[in-house]
């Protein structure tokens, strides 16, 4: 079992609805939790995290977490064509030396 | 702050060169990493740096990869010799700690061929 994992995609929502990410990790007792955006050609850049159970909202973006079921999901609101990218969940591991280990990553399509 | 900043943005060398892969850390991160991003594999962590001191060097591929941090804000990442399967995105990343945000350069594409 890899220690965090993603559905590759591509996940293909029209314009306006909304997206649904998902990503499960094996190691208990991760503390924190952080996605990641990448658009083709470009760099990884942070757009959430969340250290905590339940949900934590910033603009059209929520991110949420439950320890229990070991599993953390984003939600965009309102999808744009913008947000067509791909979407890398990163996780600490502690049998890791605590470094964030990152999920394959889902890309997602928003079709105008 | 610049933000992580790695030279050269992109590389193409002939199988066999020696490739050396640059990176300036965010001033203030204790952390460097340095990955490998592709289609296949996606991203996998190669090394990384606690207060320029290598930690855990066990994604290094092979003994044709070395890095080196001689000082907090410069790493390289020399491949020799290199081979047309090193081909890919390589980032370096700097972090303040343990489990904390890590933010990335802007990679260096590199091409073996």
């Amino acid at each position: 079992q890899k220690e965090v994992e993603q559905n590759s995609g591509p996940l293909s929502v029209p314009e306006g609805a909304i997206a649904s990410l998902n990503c499960t990790y094996s190691d208990r007792g991760s503390q924190s939790f952080f996605w990641y955006r990448q658009y083709s050609g470009k760099s990884p850049e942070l757009i959430m995290f969340i250290y905590s159970n339940g949900d934590k909202e910033d603009g059209r973006f929520t991110a949420q977490l439950n320890k229990a079921s070991q599993y953390v999901s984003l939600l965009i609101r309102d999808s744009q064509p913008s947000d067509s990218a791909t979407y890398l969940c990163a996780v600490n591991i502690l049998n890791a030396g605590n470094m964030l280990t990152f999920g394959g990553g889902t890309r997602l399509m928003v079709k105008p | 702050d610049a933000g992580v900043i790695q030279s050269p943005r992109h590389e193409v060398t002939e199988m066999g060169q020696e490739v050396t892969l640059r990176c300036k850390p965010i001033s203030g991160h204790d952390y460097l990493f340095w990955y490998r991003q592709t289609m296949m594999r996606g991203l996998e962590l190669l090394i990384y740096f606690n207060n320029n001191v290598p930690i855990d060097d066990s994604g290094m591929p092979e003994d044709r990869f070395s890095a080196k941090m001689p000082n907090a804000s410069f790493s390289t990442l020399k491949i020799q010799p290199s081979e047309p399967r090193d081909s890919a995105v390589y980032f370096c990343a700097s972090s303040r700690g343990p489990g904390t945000e890590a933010f990335f350069g802007q990679g260096t594409r590199l091409t073996v061929v």
